[in-house]
């Protein structure tokens, strides 16, 4: 139990496009789920706080006119990255909040390389 | 000052021999402490969560945490080749809100 997914697991584009990252828990509900970044040899960045239904928390530092976080169900929330240039390039990877266990699950990631 | 701290490492230890993990956090209210595993390109896996003082142990790994000294380790038992990763500490100070994650450690089995 407690599988997230994520889709694309990569992505090349062009500077300027937008990219969409799916996460979904697929055998439990989330109210939150968790947004990271993580550059190479770096550790883990929460970039935002996402609750079903409402709009998301973002950290300091963290453009949210750049990076769109929808929540939209208990099973899916979504991360696009709007107009992306290569600095953007980053591993992303989110997680669901286990809310019984209070223990967080992550998915797979998505490496985004952004030419 | 840092919320969670730990050693980068490398650190090295021979298969078999015992691996010792450390991590401090600085808020005394925390409430929950995890240990996950990352291998290099993939995401983190949870190993171990603990949420009161004393030891905790599943197979191998044994997570410690003393709330006093704001001190949370792991130790893990016959070391294998497959257990070189990077360990991240994470810290919950609210049950339900966001963990904080240490730089993490990165660890080197020896064949």
């Amino acid at each position: 139990g407690a599988v997230v997914s994520q889709h694309p697991s990569w992505v090349i584009c062009k500077s300027g496009t937008s990219v969409k990252i799916e996460c979904r828990s697929l055998d439990f509900q989330a109210t939150t789920m968790f947004w990271y970044r993580q550059f190479p040899k770096q550790s883990l960045m929460l970039m935002a706080t996402s609750n079903e239904g409402s709009k998301a928390t973002y950290e300091q530092g963290v453009e949210k006119d750049k990076f769109l976080i929808n929540h939209a169900s208990l099973t899916l929330s979504t991360l696009t990255v709007t107009s992306a240039h290569p600095e953007d390039s980053s591993f992303y990877i989110c997680s669901a909040d286990l809310r019984d266990s209070n223990e967080q699950f992550f998915g797979p990631g998505t490496r985004l390389t952004v030419l | 000052q840092k919320e969670v701290e730990q050693n980068s490492g490398p650190l090295s230890v021979p298969e078999g021999a015992i691996a010792s993990l450390n991590c401090t956090y600085s808020d005394r209210g925390s409430q929950s402490f995890f240990w996950y595993r990352q291998y290099s390109g993939k995401s983190p896996e949870l190993i171990m969560s603990i949420y009161s003082n004393g030891d905790k142990e599943d197979g191998r790994f044994t997570a410690q945490l003393n709330k006093a000294s704001q001190y949370v380790s792991l130790l893990i038992r016959d070391s294998q080749p497959s257990d070189s990763a990077t360990y991240l500490c994470a810290v919950n100070l609210v049950y339900g809100q966001n963990f904080v994650f240490g730089p993490g450690t990165r660890l080197s089995v020896l064949p």
